[in-house]
Order: structure tokens, then sequence, then C-alpha cells
């Protein structure tokens, strides 16, 4: 399989502790981005990379969070002193930018639950 | 949040009808895509229409886009139970490539 995959599926934490999440996207895409959903809604952006650089940081992602895409290749995102508010699932997704507008194709995201 | 709006909420109808789901911006945008998702995974890339296009046609889906009314709609004919799921349009904008999502529809259709 080709597509986007992230690691683990689901992750189960108490409150305080740091996780780390994965992302590998397509193969020669060069951009990658995270998004974070809740139940109920539609994702909303935290940030993205194109290649190794990042290049934008939503306001949603308060200093607890950060996120690296070393080499360009595969992504990781951390959250420091996990809250009860950061249950969500975290999608990855990946694009090819060459000109204007291109897809973002999305992997099947990790559920965090915050106990 | 900058989340578009999407309407209806929630749909039911039987297989064979059609849906029609509309999604409204408050921005101005590069391109329009529309999204779906089944209970708890990831989302599926359906279809993208740039916003120098009015409509666009991919198998049983229609997506017409009007930036003047910073609207478009999504129509699946021949609806059948597999298209049960959640629908998201999603904008991308000039100077950035990051996707603002809209609130979603859950489309359900009975066999």
């Amino acid at each position: 399989d080709t597509g986007v995959s992230q690691d683990p599926r689901h992750k189960i934490t108490k409150r305080g502790q740091n996780v780390t999440f994965r992302c590998d996207p397509i193969s020669e895409h060069n951009r990658l981005y995270w998004y974070r959903q809740t139940l109920g809604q539609g994702p909303e952006f935290l940030t993205y990379f194109q290649n190794e650089a990042q290049l934008e940081k939503s306001r949603l992602l308060s200093d607890r969070f950060s996120a690296e895409r070393p080499k360009g290749s595969f992504s990781t995102l951390e959250i420091q002193r996990t809250e009860q508010g950061d249950s969500a699932m975290y999608l990855c997704a990946s694009s090819l930018i060459l000109a204007g507008a291109d897809t973002q194709y999305f992997g099947p995201g990790t559920r965090l639950t915050v106990l | 949040s900058q989340q578009g709006e999407e309407d209806p909420q929630a749909l039911s109808i039987q297989e064979g009808e059609n849906a029609t789901m509309n999604c409204s911006y408050k921005t101005s945008i590069n391109n329009l895509q529309w999204y779906r998702q089944n209970s708890g995974r990831g989302l599926v890339h359906l279809i993208l229409i740039r916003s120098n296009e009015r409509e666009k046609h991919s198998g049983r889906l229609r997506v017409t886009l009007d930036t003047s009314k910073k609207s478009s709609s999504l129509l699946i004919t021949a609806s059948r139970a597999a298209d049960t799921a959640s629908y998201f349009c999603a904008m991308g904008s000039y100077n950035t490539d990051k996707l603002i999502f809209g609130t979603g529809t859950r489309l359900q259709v009975f066999p």
C-alpha cells in the first residue's frame, strides 16, 4: 500500500504524559500536513511542512505541541503534558505541490484518548 | 473557528435516490475539495474544483461552485448503501495550502 500511513492507530494515555505520533507520507510527496478532528466536527489545521521546513503553524498548536519532519520524509507530532482536551483524532495528509492547488491525501488517523 | 458551514447536517435517503449537500464559506478560495469519511476513519478525497470552474463531474458525483455566492454543492446520484458516510467540503486559499473544513453532512442511505 503506497498511501499515507500513521502509527499508532490508537493511543490511550494518562493526563500529564507525553505522546508521539508518526506519519509516513506518500513517497515523493513534498508537502505534509497535520490536522486534528474532534467528534462531530470537521478536521482543523495544525501545521504543515514543505520538505523539512515547517511553513505554517495554527494558533491551535500550543507550546505543548511540536512537529518535525527530519530529512523531509516522515513526520512526528509530539504532545507534552497531555490534557483531556487533547483527546481527538490526529490526521496526517500529504500532497505533491507542482503548481497551484493539489489534492491532499489523508492517512487513517491516530485516535488519542487522554484519561 | 473559520470552518465553512454545510447544510443539511444530516440526510437520510433510500437507495437509488439522489443526495445533495451544500457548503457555504466566508473567504476567497483558490479551490474547493470534497471528502468522504466513514465512521472513525480517515478522509477519502472525492473531487477538487478550482475557483475558475463552475461544475465538475466524477462518476456519480457532480460538484458545482458559485464563487459570487461563496457556495458549493455536491450531488450524489443513484445513491447506494455504501455511500453512507460523512461528507466534508474543504476550502483552499491562495496564500496557504492548508484546508479549512466545513462542519460536515452525515449521509445515511437505507437499502
